[in-house]
């Protein structure tokens, strides 16, 4: 347990499904973190939020949409997938504020789209 | 932008050997951290650098910084099975974001 818990740990949907990860974390962080892990590239950064405000947005389709409530809580909600977007997709947090002293991860949720 | 090469891309071990893995950054690094990462879980916080010339070791891994600050080795001694796993370094180019290499996958075979 590292203190970022991410919800579920694994998802199977459908292409017309519509469904949402959850990413949660007490150890006091103000800047959270949507990653991308497929096979063979990368980890892809997707979404970054400071103090619950989005400061970074990678290019990332539309189809995934972030939701940062609070500085504790971080959503990716998903609605008409491709196949091409399973992957592992990975929540971290940092203490924020310019400057980054170390990302805790949470352990992913592996998505799968049929 | 700010990319990572990391080498080899993967690595077969027997058990008790030495290993190193290296990851050079097309730009100079402000902060260069270490992850690894067991198979479809997340990472793990191994080490941070920031100084160039920086070394720092936790059990049997060691981590270096080069001078010029654009090339980072983790060598592990006496490698065990428990060592297996991806590696990733990632760099920080002094803001929030952290981007990762492609990460170095080892395998450690009794």
């Amino acid at each position: 347990e590292t203190g970022v818990t991410q919800t579920p740990r694994h998802l199977v949907m459908g292409m017309t499904n519509k469904k949402s990860l959850k990413c949660e974390q007490h150890l006091g962080h103000n800047a959270m973190y949507w990653y991308k892990q497929s096979a063979k590239k990368p980890l892809e950064l997707m979404f970054v939020y400071n103090f619950k405000e989005q400061t970074e947005n990678n290019s990332v389709p539309s189809r995934f949409s972030p939701e940062c409530p609070n500085s504790s809580h971080l959503f990716l909600h998903l609605h008409t997938l491709q196949p091409e977007d399973s992957a592992l997709y990975l929540c971290a947090s940092s203490p924020g504020g310019g400057k980054n002293y170390g990302y805790t991860f949470g352990s992913g949720t592996r998505l799968t789209v049929v | 932008s700010q990319e990572l090469e990391q080498s080899p891309q993967s690595l077969i071990v027997q058990e008790g050997k030495n290993l190193t893995i290296n990851c050079t950054s097309s730009k100079t690094l402000y902060g260069l951290y270490w992850y690894k990462q067991k198979y479809g879980e997340g990472l793990i916080f191994l080490m941070m650098l920031q100084k160039g010339g920086e070394e720092k070791s936790h059990e049997k891994i060691t981590a270096k910084l080069d001078e010029k600050k654009q090339q980072s080795s983790l060598h592990i001694t006496a490698s065990q099975p428990s060592h297996a796993g991806i590696y990733l370094c990632g760099a920080d180019g002094n803001t929030d974001k952290l981007i990762f290499g492609t990460g170095t996958r080892l395998q450690v075979f009794p």
